[in-house]
């Protein structure tokens, strides 16, 4: 399978743990983007990465939330103490370099509930 | 104001019939546009990238009015496979940064 692969694709956590998920973009890839999605929204962006570089987070991700790309291949997105309010779909998109019209291409994504 | 708005229907229209969306945008420094689909439970996937001079593939047709802030989607001659929710995508470049802001999704549903 050469697409976007998250896992866990579910986590069920009590609140205050922490969480952590991980992206295995497409191989030739070098962007790379976390989204988070609930029940009758449209993806919010969170953050974006190119290569290794972390180039831009949503004002959406709070001090709680921290992302990595340490080669600049897989990422992963912790979430520390979370919150019931995190309880959402993590969603994992990556892109190549190229025009403004490059398709992005989603992973199946992390369902999150915190009880 | 939401930065990208969309009608969330839902839609619930005949086999056969042609249904239309609608999508708006508060950024004019937008530099480009697409329509994604998204099934049940499922990730979402690019239907159609959107060209200010219009374009089509198959059954389906999209428009953009860079003036109105504008984004449409036309599906001719529905199927029951058209059934998902139908996200309108703008990329908000800013810098080097490239990401993609999604409208809440409309919902149709194609009855048999």
């Amino acid at each position: 399978d050469t697409g976007v692969s998250q896992d866990p694709r579910h986590k069920i956590t009590k609140r205050g743990q922490n969480v952590t998920f991980r992206c295995d973009p497409i191989s030739e890839h070098n962007r790379l983007y976390w989204y988070r999605q609930t029940l009758g929204q449209g993806p919010e962006f969170l953050t974006y990465f190119q290569n290794e570089a972390q180039l831009e987070k949503s004002r959406l991700l709070s001090d709680r939330f921290s992302a990595e790309r340490p080669k600049g291949s897989f990422s992963t997105l912790e979430i520390q103490r979370t919150e019931q309010g995190d309880s959402a779909m993590y969603l994992c998109a990556s892109s190549s370099s190229g025009t403004v019209n490059t398709e992005a291409f989603f992973g199946q994504g992390t369902r999150l509930t915190v009880v | 104001r939401k930065e990208v708005e969309q009608d969330p229907g839902p839609f619930n229209v005949p086999e056969g019939a042609t249904v239309a969306f609608n999508c708006t945008y508060s950024n004019s420094a937008s530099q480009s546009f697409f329509w994604y689909r998204q099934d049940c439970r499922k990730e979402p996937k690019l239907l159609m990238s959107v060209y200010s001079s219009g374009n089509e593939d198959g059954r389906f047709t999209a428009q953009l009015n860079r003036a109105s802030q504008y984004i449409s989607l036309l599906i001719r001659d529905s199927k029951l496979s058209d059934s998902a929710t139908y996200l309108c995508v703008v990329n908000l470049a800013s810098g080097s940064a490239r990401q993609l802001t999604f409208g809440s999704g409309t919902q149709l549903t194609v009855l048999p």
